[in-house]
């Protein structure tokens, strides 16, 4: 089974730094992987799929990257709505692997 | 709108049986794969089960293989988790949820399953 690592678990930064979150496979999964953003008592809501598509109505100071077995989410100006948690996650056809989330907190 | 609606959560006994259900509505549910995914409270998520749309393939997590049982009435869409021989561990909020492969991602808002003596 393809296991899914993130780092850093946990991040401090301040509005307006520009913030990375790195997502490993443990073997290739080509660009079958999206990121969801998650707020506490929430469902988790989808920001990119196909490891670099926004969805729709994600601002555009989110990107991701990456194919293969790394993969990286940026925020390119933290903005106060975006302190929450992170999950990478691998999906096929079948079933889905998530990474064990990346929490984004105030510095 | 599209709606995903989980019902039937509760507290339940180690050794325990639950069955938890999700209501949908405002798309083709018939259509699509399913998903249950589970997070512990204060913990990640967890892929707990998957079933296609005509139910003819099922997937499980090793963690629940053999305990929990997926399955859908597209009829009546909905879609369903038996939970049996519960588990300390299982104690979770449950959530269904789906990707199109036009990549619409779908989630309910989760039921809570306690699993407690």
């Amino acid at each position: 089974d393809i296991q899914m690592t993130q780092s850093p678990s946990t991040l401090s930064a301040s509005v307006g730094d520009r913030v990375t979150i790195t997502c490993r496979a443990s073997d290739s999964i080509s660009t079958w992987l999206a990121w969801y953003q998650q707020k506490p008592g929430k469902a988790p809501k989808l920001l990119i799929y196909k490891a670099s598509s926004l969805d729709n109505g994600v601002p555009s100071r989110f990107s991701g990257g990456g194919s293969g077995t790394e993969f990286t989410l940026t925020i390119s100006s933290l903005q106060p709505d975006d302190f929450a948690t992170y999950y990478c996650q691998h999906y096929n056809s079948y079933w889905w692997t998530f990474g064990q989330g990346t929490k984004v907190e105030i510095k | 709108e599209v709606q995903l609606v989980e019902s039937g959560g509760g507290l339940v006994k180690p050794g325990g049986s639950l069955r938890i259900s999700c209501a949908a509505s405002g798309f083709t549910f018939s259509s699509y794969y399913m998903n249950w995914v589970r997070q512990a409270p204060g913990k990640g998520l967890e892929w707990v089960s998957s079933i296609s749309s005509s139910s003819n393939y099922i997937h499980y997590a090793d963690s629940v293989k053999g305990r929990f049982t997926i399955s859908r009435d597209n009829a009546k869409n909905s879609l369903y988790l038996q939970m049996s021989s519960l588990k300390a561990e299982d104690t979770a909020v449950y959530y269904c949820a789906t990707r199109t492969p036009g990549n619409y991602d779908y989630w309910g808002q989760g039921t809570l399953v306690t699993v407690s003596s």
